[in-house]
This record gives structure tokens, C-alpha cells and sequence, in this order.
């Protein structure tokens, strides 16, 4: 049973408008979530992280927003570059455990 | 400083042999996290080495096992390959935690023929 979903396999905005990506987890033992970005023939690339004691982390035109009632997690990109174009990974773990990741969100962003 | 290194980035294997794939860390990073990467499956756990040790394993079989060395290089090994076991295989490292993400190596595509 996976614990971690991307329930959007795909994602298309115009440039400049925001992206949301969005991602559900199962295990309310989860105490961190990050998303990672990836581009074909690369690994997955390390984009942000939170913690399940915030609701909300911001790095630059990064945001990520936790609402661990729901547990939903999603990722904000403002504006939106075409360089943005990648996939996304939600991924959520515990404590010295390995991370569960989601089947990943592939976002393009239009010129 | 340089990057997770994962040799070799391709490999074609016939099903039944087996196969050793290989992932050098960052310098410094004592974890390493190996993950399966299918179409349409996302990024499958597969195990996590800390300082020599399996600290994590995920739901795969018996054939699937790895090690790590105490120069923190881990390998990974597959027995009795199966067609299905074709994959990207990604290897991942971190300091010891990873609240700041792991650093994820290019991958080894292996196809199983």
C-alpha cells in the first residue's frame, strides 16, 4: 500500500503563474517531507524540505505547505520558469528510516 | 566537491544471471540509500546502509541485497534477474539524517533481456 501519493500525473501552466503541486501521505508517523525535482537522464535533485512541526517553509519562489490534519502536502512555484519543467517527487519519511516517495508529478511550463 | 557517483549508467543482463551495481558517496556522507525507479512506480525503497550496517530495507525479495564498506561505497547486488527487474536503480547519500534531502547519484539503467 503506498504510502505516499501524487494523485496529478501531470501538470502544464503558462510562465509566470503559479504551479501547485500537490501530494497525500498515509502515515501520521511521517516527521518530515521533502520534494525533490528531476530531469531525464538525472537523478532526482534535492528542492525543499519541512518539517511536521511547521505548516509552512519558503526558499525563494519555493514554497511548500504542510497541513498534517488532511495530510496533504503541496509545493508552490511563483512564478513558474520554463526551466521548471521536470518532475516532481513528494517524498515523506521517519526518523532514521528510509524516505517513501510518490510516483512524481511531471510539471511543463509554457513559454 | 564531487557528486553521488553510480557506475556503470547502463547494463543489459540476461534473465537468471546476476548483477553488482556500484555507489561511491558523496565524501563525508556516511548513508546510503539505494531506490528502484520503474515507469508509472515512482521511486521504490530498496535499502539503507549506515556506517556499514542495513538500517532500512524495503519490500523487496531475497534477491535484491547490498552492502556498504567502511569507506561508506555501497553496492548493490540482484540474483536470478527477472524481466521485470528493468529498471533505473538509484543510489542516494547524506550526512546522517536527512532533513536537508539525500544528494542522488545519476542512476544505472539496467535492462534485463
Amino acid at each position: 500500500d503506498q504510502q505516499v501519493k501524487q494523485n496529478s500525473p501531470s501538470l502544464s501552466v503558462q510562465e509566470g503563474r503559479i504551479s501547485i503541486l500537490n501530494c497525500d501521505y498515509t502515515n501520521s508517523m511521517f516527521d518530515y517531507f521533502l520534494w525533490y525535482k528531476k530531469y531525464p537522464a538525472e537523478g532526482p535533485t534535492f528542492l525543499i524540505s519541512i518539517s511536521s512541526i511547521k505548516d509552512k517553509n519558503e526558499d525563494g519562489r519555493f514554497t511548500v505547505f504542510l497541513n498534517k490534519s488532511a495530510k496533504h502536502l503541496s509545493l508552490h512555484i511563483v512564478p513558474s520558469q520554463p526551466g521548471d519543467s521536470a518532475v516532481y517527487f513528494c517524498a515523506a519519511s521517519v526518523t532514521n528510516a528510509g524516505e517513501a516517495f510518490g510516483d512524481g508529478t511531471t510539471l511543463t511550463v509554457k513559454p | 566537491k564531487a557528486g553521488v557517483t553510480q557506475t556503470p549508467r547502463y547494463l543489459i543482463k540476461t534473465r537468471g544471471q546476476q548483477v553488482t551495481l556500484s555507489c561511491s558517496p558523496i565524501s563525508g556522507h556516511r548513508s546510503v540509500s539505494w531506490y528502484q525507479q520503474t515507469p508509472g512506480q515512482g521511486l521504490q525503497f530498496l535499502f539503507e546502509y549506515f556506517s556499514e550496517t542495513q538500517r532500512n530495507k524495503g519490500n523487496f525479495p531475497g534477491r535484491f541485497s547490498g552492502r556498504q564498506f567502511s569507506n561508506s561505497r555501497s553496492e548493490m547486488n540482484v540474483s536470478t534477474l527477472e524481466l521485470g527487474d528493468s529498471a533505473l536503480y538509484l543510489c542516494a547519500s547524506s550526512t546522517w539524517r536527512s532533513y536537508y534531502g539525500y544528494t542522488f547519484g545519476s542512476g544505472t539503467r539496467l535492462t534485463v533481456v
